[in-house]
Protein backbone atom coordinates (compact mmCIF):
# COMPACT_ATOMS: atom_id res chain seq x y z
CA UNK A 1 0.00 0.00 0.00
CA UNK A 2 1.21 3.29 -0.85
CA UNK A 3 1.56 5.83 1.84
CA UNK A 4 1.96 8.98 0.34
CA UNK A 5 0.41 8.66 -3.16
CA UNK A 6 0.51 12.14 -5.42
CA UNK A 7 -1.18 12.71 -8.69
CA UNK A 8 -0.32 13.17 -11.82
CA UNK A 9 3.20 11.51 -12.08
CA UNK A 10 3.81 13.75 -14.65
CA UNK A 11 2.08 16.77 -15.89
CA UNK A 12 3.29 18.92 -19.08
CA UNK A 13 1.26 22.07 -19.89
CA UNK A 14 1.40 25.52 -21.09
CA UNK A 15 2.31 29.08 -19.54
CA UNK A 16 -0.71 30.90 -18.11
CA UNK A 17 -2.72 27.45 -17.02
CA UNK A 18 -4.19 26.66 -13.88
CA UNK A 19 -3.20 23.39 -12.77
CA UNK A 20 -3.56 21.14 -9.50
CA UNK A 21 -1.72 18.63 -7.93
CA UNK A 22 -3.16 16.13 -5.52
CA UNK A 23 -1.69 14.43 -2.70
CA UNK A 24 -3.17 11.69 -0.29
CA UNK A 25 -1.38 9.77 2.82
CA UNK A 26 -2.84 6.80 4.34
CA UNK A 27 -0.74 6.91 7.41
CA UNK A 28 -2.95 8.60 9.43
CA UNK A 29 -0.76 11.77 10.27
CA UNK A 30 -1.77 15.20 11.15
CA UNK A 31 0.93 16.75 9.82
CA UNK A 32 1.60 17.54 5.13
CA UNK A 33 4.12 19.37 3.26
CA UNK A 34 4.55 20.60 0.06
CA UNK A 35 8.54 20.42 -1.45
CA UNK A 36 9.78 21.89 -4.17
CA UNK A 37 12.73 20.54 -6.50
CA UNK A 38 14.31 22.71 -9.20
CA UNK A 39 16.36 21.41 -11.87
CA UNK A 40 19.48 22.27 -9.52
CA UNK A 41 18.28 19.40 -7.62
CA UNK A 42 17.67 21.96 -4.47
CA UNK A 43 14.77 20.71 -1.92
CA UNK A 44 12.59 23.47 -0.90
CA UNK A 45 9.90 23.69 1.51
CA UNK A 46 6.74 25.55 0.68
CA UNK A 47 3.93 25.14 2.84
CA UNK A 48 2.60 22.94 5.91
CA UNK A 49 -0.45 21.58 6.88
CA UNK A 50 -1.11 20.60 10.63
CA UNK A 51 -4.44 19.26 11.39
CA UNK A 52 -6.00 21.40 8.47
CA UNK A 53 -4.42 24.29 9.12
CA UNK A 54 -1.58 26.43 7.38
CA UNK A 55 1.67 26.26 10.25
CA UNK A 56 4.52 27.27 7.43
CA UNK A 57 4.48 28.75 4.36
CA UNK A 58 7.42 30.07 2.39
CA UNK A 59 8.35 32.80 0.38
CA UNK A 60 5.93 31.06 -2.57
CA UNK A 61 4.01 33.67 -5.13
CA UNK A 62 0.44 33.86 -4.41
CA UNK A 63 -0.11 31.97 -7.43
CA UNK A 64 0.43 29.23 -5.50
CA UNK A 65 -2.39 28.14 -2.89
CA UNK A 66 -2.55 25.00 -0.70
CA UNK A 67 -6.12 23.09 0.21
CA UNK A 68 -6.13 20.73 2.54
CA UNK A 69 -9.92 19.36 2.74
CA UNK A 70 -8.91 16.71 5.86
CA UNK A 71 -5.69 15.85 7.48
CA UNK A 72 -5.23 13.18 5.09
CA UNK A 73 -5.37 15.66 1.88
CA UNK A 74 -3.08 18.30 0.83
CA UNK A 75 -3.87 19.71 -2.43
CA UNK A 76 -1.82 22.35 -4.52
CA UNK A 77 -2.90 24.67 -6.77
CA UNK A 78 -0.82 26.90 -9.23
CA UNK A 79 -2.54 29.67 -10.94
CA UNK A 80 -1.32 31.56 -14.15
CA UNK A 81 1.62 29.16 -14.66
CA UNK A 82 5.55 30.37 -15.80
CA UNK A 83 8.23 28.92 -17.04
CA UNK A 84 10.26 29.13 -13.95
CA UNK A 85 7.64 26.85 -11.99
CA UNK A 86 8.92 23.69 -13.98
CA UNK A 87 10.11 21.49 -11.11
CA UNK A 88 10.12 18.11 -9.45
CA UNK A 89 7.10 19.02 -6.26
CA UNK A 90 6.74 16.12 -3.35
CA UNK A 91 4.47 16.20 -0.97
CA UNK A 92 5.25 14.86 2.37
CA UNK A 93 3.81 13.74 5.83
CA UNK A 94 4.40 13.41 9.50
CA UNK A 95 3.10 12.29 12.82
CA UNK A 96 3.27 15.60 14.61
CA UNK A 97 6.15 18.10 13.48
CA UNK A 98 8.93 17.22 14.37
CA UNK A 99 8.95 13.68 13.72
CA UNK A 100 10.33 12.05 10.59
CA UNK A 101 8.70 12.92 7.19
CA UNK A 102 7.17 10.41 4.37
CA UNK A 103 7.70 11.54 1.35
CA UNK A 104 5.34 10.74 -1.94
CA UNK A 105 6.74 10.13 -5.62
CA UNK A 106 7.26 13.47 -6.93
CA UNK A 107 5.21 15.04 -9.47
CA UNK A 108 7.04 16.49 -12.21
CA UNK A 109 5.85 19.46 -13.60
CA UNK A 110 6.65 21.12 -17.02
CA UNK A 111 5.40 24.43 -18.06
CA UNK A 112 5.86 24.76 -22.40
CA UNK B 1 20.10 27.92 4.55
CA UNK B 2 21.94 24.37 5.03
CA UNK B 3 24.39 24.66 7.96
CA UNK B 4 25.78 21.66 7.11
CA UNK B 5 28.57 21.10 4.79
CA UNK B 6 29.38 17.22 3.24
CA UNK B 7 31.40 16.01 0.18
CA UNK B 8 29.80 16.44 -3.20
CA UNK B 9 30.34 12.75 -3.95
CA UNK B 10 31.70 9.48 -2.94
CA UNK B 11 32.08 6.31 -3.92
CA UNK B 12 32.20 2.85 -2.45
CA UNK B 13 32.47 -0.91 -3.25
CA UNK B 14 29.51 -3.28 -2.69
CA UNK B 15 29.47 -4.98 0.07
CA UNK B 16 31.72 -2.58 1.86
CA UNK B 17 30.90 0.00 4.50
CA UNK B 18 29.94 3.64 3.38
CA UNK B 19 30.84 5.97 5.87
CA UNK B 20 29.50 9.22 5.10
CA UNK B 21 30.69 13.21 6.55
CA UNK B 22 28.80 15.67 7.46
CA UNK B 23 30.30 18.87 9.20
CA UNK B 24 28.23 21.23 11.18
CA UNK B 25 30.67 22.74 13.54
CA UNK B 26 27.75 25.44 14.15
CA UNK B 27 25.29 23.39 15.62
CA UNK B 28 23.26 24.11 18.75
CA UNK B 29 22.28 22.29 21.73
CA UNK B 30 18.75 21.27 20.90
CA UNK B 31 19.37 20.84 17.12
CA UNK B 32 19.32 17.19 16.09
CA UNK B 33 21.26 15.87 12.73
CA UNK B 34 19.27 13.84 10.61
CA UNK B 35 20.02 12.24 7.68
CA UNK B 36 17.84 11.35 4.66
CA UNK B 37 18.58 10.14 1.04
CA UNK B 38 16.90 10.13 -2.35
CA UNK B 39 17.02 7.73 -4.96
CA UNK B 40 17.05 8.73 -8.37
CA UNK B 41 13.60 9.90 -9.11
CA UNK B 42 11.89 9.02 -5.69
CA UNK B 43 10.75 11.14 -2.57
CA UNK B 44 13.50 11.07 -0.02
CA UNK B 45 13.31 8.36 2.80
CA UNK B 46 14.40 9.09 6.21
CA UNK B 47 17.40 7.09 7.50
CA UNK B 48 17.94 8.12 10.68
CA UNK B 49 18.75 10.98 13.43
CA UNK B 50 20.29 11.78 16.89
CA UNK B 51 20.74 14.29 19.63
CA UNK B 52 23.97 13.30 21.32
CA UNK B 53 24.26 9.64 21.55
CA UNK B 54 25.13 7.29 18.81
CA UNK B 55 22.16 5.89 17.15
CA UNK B 56 21.24 2.58 15.07
CA UNK B 57 18.46 1.20 13.61
CA UNK B 58 18.00 -1.61 10.91
CA UNK B 59 19.12 0.91 7.08
CA UNK B 60 22.43 2.78 9.30
CA UNK B 61 24.45 3.74 11.90
CA UNK B 62 25.00 7.67 12.83
CA UNK B 63 28.07 8.46 14.75
CA UNK B 64 28.42 11.82 16.15
CA UNK B 65 31.62 13.38 17.61
CA UNK B 66 30.91 14.60 21.17
CA UNK B 67 31.45 18.08 20.74
CA UNK B 68 28.23 17.63 17.88
CA UNK B 69 30.35 19.17 16.16
CA UNK B 70 30.52 16.72 13.17
CA UNK B 71 28.88 13.28 12.30
CA UNK B 72 29.29 10.40 10.09
CA UNK B 73 26.66 8.16 8.76
CA UNK B 74 27.28 4.74 8.53
CA UNK B 75 25.65 2.10 6.01
CA UNK B 76 27.89 -1.07 7.22
CA UNK B 77 27.21 -3.45 3.69
CA UNK B 78 26.78 -0.75 1.30
CA UNK B 79 24.24 -2.91 -1.84
CA UNK B 80 23.56 -0.94 -5.14
CA UNK B 81 20.21 -0.07 -4.36
CA UNK B 82 22.23 2.37 -1.61
CA UNK B 83 23.22 4.37 -4.32
CA UNK B 84 21.33 7.85 -3.78
CA UNK B 85 22.60 11.60 -2.45
CA UNK B 86 22.62 11.38 0.93
CA UNK B 87 21.85 14.96 3.26
CA UNK B 88 22.44 15.49 6.43
CA UNK B 89 20.37 18.04 8.39
CA UNK B 90 20.27 19.95 11.26
CA UNK B 91 16.98 20.27 13.22
CA UNK B 92 15.76 22.27 15.69
CA UNK B 93 13.46 20.67 19.01
CA UNK B 94 12.01 23.40 19.57
CA UNK B 95 9.78 25.48 17.26
CA UNK B 96 11.28 25.56 14.33
CA UNK B 97 10.66 21.97 12.74
CA UNK B 98 11.50 22.56 8.93
CA UNK B 99 13.45 20.39 7.30
CA UNK B 100 16.45 22.61 5.30
CA UNK B 101 18.09 20.14 2.40
CA UNK B 102 21.31 21.35 1.38
CA UNK B 103 23.07 19.93 -1.70
CA UNK B 104 23.68 16.60 0.17
CA UNK B 105 26.82 13.80 -1.18
CA UNK B 106 26.35 11.49 -3.80
CA UNK B 107 26.89 7.94 -3.20
CA UNK B 108 27.94 6.13 -5.57
CA UNK B 109 28.22 2.34 -5.18
CA UNK B 110 30.35 0.06 -7.05
CA UNK B 111 29.95 -3.71 -8.03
Amino acid sequence: DTAVSQTPKYLVTQMGNDKSIKCEQNLGHDTMYWYKQDSKKFLKIMFSYNNKELIINETVPNRFSPKSPDKAHLNLHINSLELGDSAVYFCASSQGRSNEQFFGPGTRLTVL
Amino acid sequence: DAKTTQPPSMDCAEGRAANLPCNHSTISGNEYVYWYRQIHSQGPQYIIHGLKNNETNEMASLIITEDRKSSTLILPHATLRDTAVYYCILRSGGSNYKLTFGKGTLLTVNP
